[in-house]
């Protein structure tokens, strides 16, 4: 079956840590983004990859890094300058050939101890 | 600046009972909006998208339609299964192709 899996599902760090999300599909797609859900909130565009090994920052790039070496590998790292980390993070990536439709994994839900 | 407004932000039905969600969007060049299902502790399913205004799309109980301004999602003879968060979203032409998101509806269908 095509999707895109995220790991870990629960993830927990300690201040001043580094984590990192992985994010992998198998569908095929160039595009890949990374997305910060909050309660109350709309989800929010962290940073996107058109294309092997290129990647823009999003709306709130700010104290997160990725990389994208591979097209079916788009890992989040969320680095001690994040101020406030504790959210819902979705990997989705999008089907040109489906009018850019984006498609979303399951989701890791990270908190701060 | 591109905004998407849902509402109501809380919705409670009765089964049986249809309504309709509403998702408004102020943006500079619609490419597409999508509705999008979410259950607790999930990601997004992908429901619908519209491109054009008039265009109509129909999957089970649910049918989502689109004018010039707003996008409505009708819910005919919930059930409690339809209990979700139900987002809206909007994608703008050129760029990226960013979407923004609405901060969802969230649905409760009680027996």
């Amino acid at each position: 079956d095509g999707g895109i899996t995220q790991s870990p599902k629960y993830l927990f760090r300690k201040e001043g840590q580094n984590v990192t999300l992985s994010c992998e599909q198998n569908l095929n797609h160039d595009a890949m983004y990374w997305y910060r859900q909050d309660p109350g909130q709309g989800l929010r565009l962290i940073y996107y990859s058109q294309i092997v090994n290129d990647f823009q920052k999003g709306d709130i790039a700010e104290g997160y890094s990725v990389s994208r070496e591979k097209k079916e590998s788009f890992p989040l790292t969320v680095t001690s300058a994040q101020k406030n980390p504790t959210a819902f993070y979705l990997c989705a990536s999008r089907d040109q050939d489906l009018r850019d439709t984006q498609y979303f994994g399951p989701g890791t839900r990270l908190t701060v101890l | 600046e591109d905004q998407v407004t849902q509402s109501p932000e809380a919705l409670r039905l009765q089964e049986g009972e249809s309504s309709s969600l509403n998702c408004s969007y102020t943006v500079s060049g619609l490419r597409g909006l999508f509705w999008y299902r979410q259950d607790p502790g999930k990601g997004p399913e992908f429901l619908f998208t519209l491109y054009s205004a008039g265009e109509e799309k129909e999957k089970e109980r649910l049918k989502a339609t689109l004018t010039k301004k707003e996008s409505f999602l009708h819910i005919t003879a919930p059930k409690p299964e339809d209990s979700a968060t139900y987002l809206c979203a909007v994608q703008v032409s050129g760029g990226y192709q960013k979407v923004t998101f609405g901060t969802g509806t969230k649905l409760q269908v009680i027996p």
